[in-house]
């Protein structure tokens, strides 16, 4: 089983700062996704990365996807306190398996 | 539209009790999974399955079983519940190589 290491695993910054996290393993994926949850409730999707090199911009948001397809990175403009949450990503390994990180807790203060 | 639908949501159980979390979801999705969520931690992959007859190991399978005996449900069964049990856990769904639709949750303590 392949793991995916994510960090940093708490960050706690100010409104309007910038922010990045990372999603690291030893092996490749076929894709990657990276998650939002809120308490009480499941993970809801942000983005899928499935190309080596690939750059996905939401709004605010920047996904880089590893040229190897083994680390990925999520890059945060201008936090906002909506953006309070635990960031999930998630691996695929070869045969559908979809295993996550650790999570990072963002807690953004205005 | 439903789409994943998890009971219980709350359940507490005695040590060496068994139960069934159920799974259902209304999407025709292939692929099932279950995860379990410690607090404030990511998810950990318990068993998947990609259809109907067909299930797998994920990375903390002891202490749990699945069936898939239609492509709709996925009960996940615990045997002689320990207090390392207790935890959210998450049912999901998705098609092929596509995004994962979650479940509220079942939050279990074993006491």
């Amino acid at each position: 089983t392949q793991l995916l290491e994510q960090s940093p695993q708490f960050l706690s910054i100010q409104e309007g700062e910038n922010l990045t996290v990372y999603c690291n393993s030893s092996s490749v994926f076929s894709s990657l996704q990276w998650y939002r949850q809120e308490p009480g409730e499941g993970p809801v999707l942000l983005v899928t990365v499935v190309t080596g090199g690939e750059v996905k911009k939401l709004k605010r948001l920047t996904f880089q996807f590893g040229d190897a397809r083994k680390d990925s990175s999520l890059h945060i403009t201008a936090a906002q306190p909506g953006d309070t949450g635990l960031y999930l990503c998630a691996g695929e390994e070869y045969g559908n398996k979809l295993v996550f990180g650790a999570g990072t807790i963002l807690r953004v203060k205005s | 539209n439903a789409g994943v639908t998890q009971t219980p949501k709350f359940r507490i159980l005695k040590i060496g009790q068994s139960m069934t979390l159920q799974c259902t979801q209304d999407m025709n999705h292939n692929y099932m999974y279950w995860y379990r969520q410690d607090p404030g931690m990511g998810l950990k992959l318990i068993y998947y399955s990609v259809g109907a007859g067909i299930t797998d190991k994920g990375e903390v399978p002891n202490g749990y079983n699945v069936s898939r005996s239609t492509t709709e449900d996925f009960p996940l069964r615990l045997e002689l519940a320990a207090p390392s049990q207790t935890s959210v856990y998450f049912c999901a769904s998705r098609r092929v190589a596509g995004e994962l639709f979650f479940g509220e949750g079942s939050r279990l303590t074993v006491l």
